[in-house]
């Protein structure tokens, strides 16, 4: 069944530090991945896809197969960033995203 | 506000009750979809709609759960019965004839609070 996998729940770094959110998943097919992301107090958003291999607020995110990972990346976050973020799948065949648990990024002053 | 809206914003019921909810996507998404979100969890997926055929329901959606999108624009979702485990947030989103893979634009959800 397909999954998706973000194992740590809570990150708190300093602004200007380097963040790194984990993402693995599991599909036997070709995945097409997605991050999401909740601000406090606002509607959850689309961040970026992996099929359109664009930075987004400074955010990136690459695809590694032989992993099985989609890990989101930022070189240095800023406060701002502070947000619930979501990794999701595309089921193939489906219109149906496969979610993961999220995670709380917190970027202190 | 062009984007999805959904109605009411919260709702308190009674254990046994019937409750149904609405979703008025981007006027011109001919795909909508209803997912739930309990705490500490990611959007679980329940129904996809493209225009006012019903195409896909997820195995989450049992007998006392209904949704409809009559004329290809709003939808509701109905629960019938409520159960302690149905609270949760009920979120909609809608996307253009392009479909998921464009991404979703979601509304603010409905809390449900079955007492």
């Amino acid at each position: 069944a397909q999954r998706v996998t973000q194992p740590e729940k809570l990150l708190s770094v300093f602004k200007g530090a380097p963040v790194e959110l984990k993402c693995n998943y599991s599909y036997s097919g070709s995945p097409e991945l997605f991050w999401y992301v909740q601000y406090s107090r606002q509607r959850l958003q689309l961040l970026l896809r992996h099929i359109s291999r664009e930075s987004i607020k400074g955010f990136t995110a690459d695809l590694n197969k032989g992993e099985t990972s989609f890990h989101l990346k930022k070189p240095f976050a800023q406060e701002e960033d502070s947000a619930m973020y979501y990794c999701a799948l595309l089921q193939g065949g489906s219109e149906k995203l496969v979610f993961g648990k999220g995670m709380k990024l917190t970027v202190n002053p | 506000d062009t984007g999805v809206s959904q109605d009411p914003r919260h709702k308190i019921t009674k254990r046994g009750q019937n409750v149904t909810f609405r979703c008025d996507p981007i006027s011109e998404h001919n795909r909508l979809y209803w997912y739930r979100q309990t705490l500490g969890q990611g959007p679980e997926f329940l129904t996809y709609f493209q225009n006012e055929a019903q195409l896909e329901k997820s195995r989450l959606l049992s007998d006392r759960f209904s949704a409809e999108r009559p004329k290809g624009s709003f939808s509701t979702l109905e629960i019938q019965r409520t159960e302690q485990g149905d609270s949760a947030m009920y979120l909609c989103a809608s996307s253009s004839f392009i479909g998921t893979l464009y991404g979703y634009t979601f509304g603010s959800g409905t809390r449900l609070t079955v007492v």
